[in-house]
């Protein structure tokens, strides 16, 4: 069975430091994986997704994940936070049924950042 | 473009009651998806729909919940019989061709 481990579940930065957000997943073939973000009162946004190809995966407001199929992790970084990352995010990993994406989520790591 | 709606965004009913949460996904898309957020759970899938085919009730937590999905558009999740426990966050997402996941704002249910 598929299964995601985010091992924080709380990480405090501070603003313009760099930020390392830790993904392991458990999948028997390659997987779809995914980190969205959730911000106080609203949905969850995608931030990057990985399918195949390049392992370094860009994704929006300047974050990047990069794939370690030996690790099996899929960890998302960001080089400078800003007030504005302070949210809760999530990784999921994703398995392709019949057209349907069926996501497992992780449990979340809440990012909190310092003045 | 209008994204995944619900409603109503809350919902606070009382225990024993039944309650219907709605989900409009984004036109053209043809799964549809509902999860539960809850504190104790994290994010749990629930089921999907997908175009014709069966729908993937494996994760239901029990029989007290359903749901449809009507002219393979709208979608309505009922839970009848409601318990403290299913007091929780339950969001819609929806997606083309099993790429990428649309989420809703949710609906933020309470039972008294």
């Amino acid at each position: 069975a598929q299964s995601v481990t985010q091992p924080d579940i709380h990480i405090t930065v501070s603003e313009g430091a760099s930020l390392e957000l830790r993904c392991n997943y458990s999948y028997g073939a390659t997987p779809y994986l995914f980190w969205y973000v959730q911000s106080p009162g609203q949905g969850l946004q995608l931030l990057l997704k990985y399918f195949s190809g390049d392992t370094l995966v860009q994704g929006i407001k300047g974050f990047e994940a990069e794939f370690k199929r030996s690790q099996s992790s899929f960890n998302l970084r960001k080089p400078s936070v800003h007030w504005s990352d302070a949210a809760e995010y999530f990784c999921a990993v994703g398995s392709l049924i019949q057209g349907a994406q069926k996501l497992v989520f992780g449990q979340g790591t809440r990012l909190t950042i310092n003045p | 473009g209008a994204g995944v709606s619900q409603s109503p965004s809350n919902k606070v009913t009382e225990k024993g009651k039944d309650v219907e949460l709605r989900c409009d996904p984004i036109s053209g898309h043809t799964a549809l998806y509902w999860y539960r957020q809850s504190l104790g759970q994290g994010l749990e899938f629930l089921i999907y729909f997908q175009g014709n085919s069966a729908p993937d009730k494996s994760g239901l937590p029990s029989d007290r919940f359903s749901a449809e999905r009507t002219g393979g558009s709208v979608s309505t999740l009922t839970i009848q019989r409601t318990q403290q426990e299913d007091s929780a966050v339950y969001l819609c997402a929806s997606s083309p061709s099993g790429t990428r996941v649309f989420f809703g704002p949710g609906t933020r249910l309470t039972v008294l």
